[in-house]
């Protein structure tokens, strides 16, 4: 299983982009990247996923380098409501399903 | 998107006895799966259910402590036995979106073991 590698916590202020990068140097070949978001007291919510290149969504763009072995989650113009945990995951379907090992994650703290 | 609740959202219980904690998904699934968040802690793969046939579980768990069901494709239940102070955490389940790997998770049930 490819093990991530994650700051454990970041400070950002309103308006910001946050940019947090993730080393994952054993992904596989057919792994994806994925991150999710958790507020507290509450499950994890996808926001975005990749395999190579740029991926962009209404919330996040993802940034993949050629030999894979990193990624950054770009936040632009983060809000007080940003504020959570973010977990980057390299996905493992050898059992046929995706089967999610989360790391550590980053507490992002933004501020006024 | 999928939506998911589980039942209890949270509980306190006397050590050694057991928990059942279900969850229900608004639309049918393959694959659901069960974690447990300690406090201020990451999320750990508890085990995998697949509808029709045995859990799968992670290292570090077995079927005797967390049983779980999977009677259909929309429903799964963990059951926590046993129950010590150790136990005392947050299960969340969650589901696989087929061709996208993303998946969604239930708001979670918070147990305390006293």
């Amino acid at each position: 299983l490819a093990k991530t590698t994650q700051p454990i916590s970041m400070d950002s202020y309103e308006g910001q982009e946050v940019n947090i990068t993730c080393s994952h140097n054993n992904i596989a070949t057919n792994d994806y990247i994925t991150w999710y978001q958790q507020f507290p007291s509450q499950g994890p919510r996808f926001i975005i996923q990749g395999y190579k290149t740029k991926v962009t969504n209404e919330v996040a763009s993802l940034f993949i380098p050629a030999d894979r072995k990193s990624s950054t989650l770009s936040l632009p113009r983060v809000s007080l409501s940003d504020t959570a945990v973010y977990y980057c995951l390299v996905g493992d379907r050898s059992g046929g399903y995706n089967k999610l090992i989360f790391g550590a994650g980053t507490r992002l703290a933004v501020h006024p | 998107s999928a939506v998911i609740s589980q039942k209890p959202s949270r509980d306190i219980c006397q050590r050694g006895t057991s928990l059942t904690i279900q969850c229900q998904v608004d639309s049918q699934v393959t694959m659901m799966f069960w974690y447990r968040q300690q406090p201020g802690q990451s999320l750990t793969l508890i085990a995998t259910a697949n509808q029709g046939s045995e859990a799968t579980y992670e290292s570090g768990f077995v079927i005797d402590k967390f049983p779980i069901s999977r009677p259909n494709l929309t429903f799964s239940t963990l059951t926590v036995s046993n129950m010590s102070p150790e136990d005392s955490s947050i299960y969340l389940c969650s589901v696989e979106r087929l061709a996208t790997d993303e998946q969604f998770f239930g708001p979670g049930t918070r147990l305390t073991v006293l």
